[in-house]
């Protein structure tokens, strides 16, 4: 495996349903993202990870629950979703930890969502 | 707050045409500037970027932009387009957060090629 993988890719859930949605990256990376992608909306970032630490959360409903047990591995638990939390998800790694405007951010191919 | 605003949402060109997509930015000083690209069914890949010096970027499949200070522009252009252009192309801005530096995405322009 090369770059950034997400499973799974696809992923439908009832509302009372709780699941889990996994990032890995084969980069060296220090630093990991979820971004939610909503149709007709900018990419909205939900959580960053630096060196394994939470370092921002903008605002992310507690029924989103993150994890980075280490710095190659990212994961989203999911409970108790919307259907308005229907989306494509992303994660992001880049290297230099997040303190570095410079830092070139590579993505996974995300894990499309259907809350039913 | 800086933003940034990609005012086309879809473009069609035609293969072989010119192309270019516009990406206007609000931001206090000199940003720095990004253009992504994300074929369907795939995560964003980094086209080119800009941070300082020749305001003429050059990137991979092609691209280039522009920096343009007096107009907060930094717009996409490819001389001739391919079939495999088709994507949806997003321009970003690094800021700091509470924390860490976030990327602003536009909302993206999705670019249709017709054979």
């Amino acid at each position: 495996e090369t770059g950034v993988t997400q499973t799974p890719r696809h992923l439908v859930m009832g509302m009372t349903n709780k699941k889990s949605l996994k990032c890995e990256q084969h980069l060296g990376h220090n630093a990991m993202y979820w971004y939610k992608q909503s149709a007709k909306k900018p990419l909205e970032l939900m959580f960053v990870y630096s060196l394994e630490e939470r370092v921002e959360n903008n605002s992310v409903p507690s029924r989103f629950s993150p994890e980075c047990p280490n710095s190659s591995h990212l994961f989203l638990h999911l409970h108790t979703l919307q259907p308005e939390d229907s989306a494509l998800y992303l994660c992001a790694s880049s290297q230099d930890g997040a303190v570095s405007p410079y830092n070139e951010q590579f993505f996974g191919p995300g894990t499309r969502l259907t809350v039913l | 707050a800086q933003s940034v605003t990609q005012p086309d949402i879809h473009i069609t060109v035609s293969e072989g045409a010119s192309l270019e997509l516009r990406c206007n930015y609000s931001y206090g000083a000199t940003p720095y500037l990004f253009w992504y690209v994300q074929s369907p069914g795939q995560g964003l890949q980094l086209l080119l970027k800009y941070f300082s010096g020749d305001t003429l970027v050059q990137g991979i499949k092609g691209f280039e932009a522009e920096f343009k200070r007096s107009q907060s522009s930094f717009n996409l252009r490819k001389p001739s387009v391919h079939w495999s252009d088709a994507a949806e192309y997003f321009c970003a801005v690094p800021f700091s957060g509470a924390g860490s530096y976030q990327l602003t995405f536009g909302k993206g322009t999705k670019l249709s090629v017709i054979p």
